[in-house]
């Protein structure tokens, strides 16, 4: 079946600092992938997404771009701020045919220290 | 658009209670999802739906939860008797292509 693993949290870093989440997957097909962040208390919002290998989502300075070829999603910013604590949460979805389920990391947590 | 919309926000009941969590769509989308998260399990699907009909539920725990969709803008989701173990953050999402979008969650409490 398909999986998602992240790296584990937490992850603190200072302001300004690079940050990077790894995310690799398993997948039977061609999946969509996402980043997902959900800050203190709220639900989850979708960060961005990449629908095809090679595809480069971005958003708000957070970069993650789609390898096949290593089954990679992996999160970045060069320059974190306070702002950016919160839960991140690295999912694929299975895509037409299969009803677009999601199938999610267990999430890292990032804290951002002034 | 409003987004996905979910009631109540926040509850807190007793165990053996009736407990009742609604979900509005986004308007268009025809898939709605509601998906359970816990500390524990991190976020687990319970059962979606496609043009209001169920097709996947065999993420509901156990037959203590059930849930409708009678039209395109409206689902529940209904567990009786409420257990404390089933206190957790439920969010229902929606989607009409790959992104699914969720709302803001409903936080169960059972004491």
């Amino acid at each position: 079946g398909n999986s998602v693993t992240q790296m584990e949290g937490p992850v603190t870093l200072s302001e300004e600092a690079f940050l990077t989440i790894n995310c690799t997957y398993t997948a039977t097909g061609y999946p969509s992938l996402f980043w997902y962040v959900q800050y203190p208390g709220e639900g989850l919002q979708l960060l961005l997404k990449a629908t095809k290998a090679d595809d480069k989502g971005s958003n708000k300075g957070f970069e993650a771009t789609y390898r096949k070829e290593t089954t990679s999603f992996h999160l970045e910013k060069g320059s974190v701020q306070v702002s950016d604590s919160a839960v991140y949460f690295c999912a694929l979805s299975e895509g037409p045919g299969s009803n677009y389920k999601l199938t999610f990391g267990k999430g890292t947590l990032l804290t951002v220290n002034p | 658009d409003a987004g996905v919309i979910q009631s109540p926000r926040h509850e807190v009941t007793e165990m053996g209670q009736e407990v009742t969590l609604r979900c509005k769509p986004i308007s268009g989308h025809d898939y709605l999802f509601w998906y359970r998260q816990t500390m524990m399990r991190g976020l687990e699907l319970l059962i979606y739906f496609n043009n209001n009909v169920p097709i996947d539920d065999s993420g509901m725990p156990e037959d203590r939860f059930s849930a409708k969709m009678p039209n395109a803008s409206f689902s529940t989701l209904k567990i009786q008797p409420s257990e404390p173990r089933d206190s957790a953050v439920y969010f229902c999402a929606s989607s009409s292509d790959t992104t699914i979008y969720f709302g803001e969650g409903s936080w169960l409490t059972v004491v």
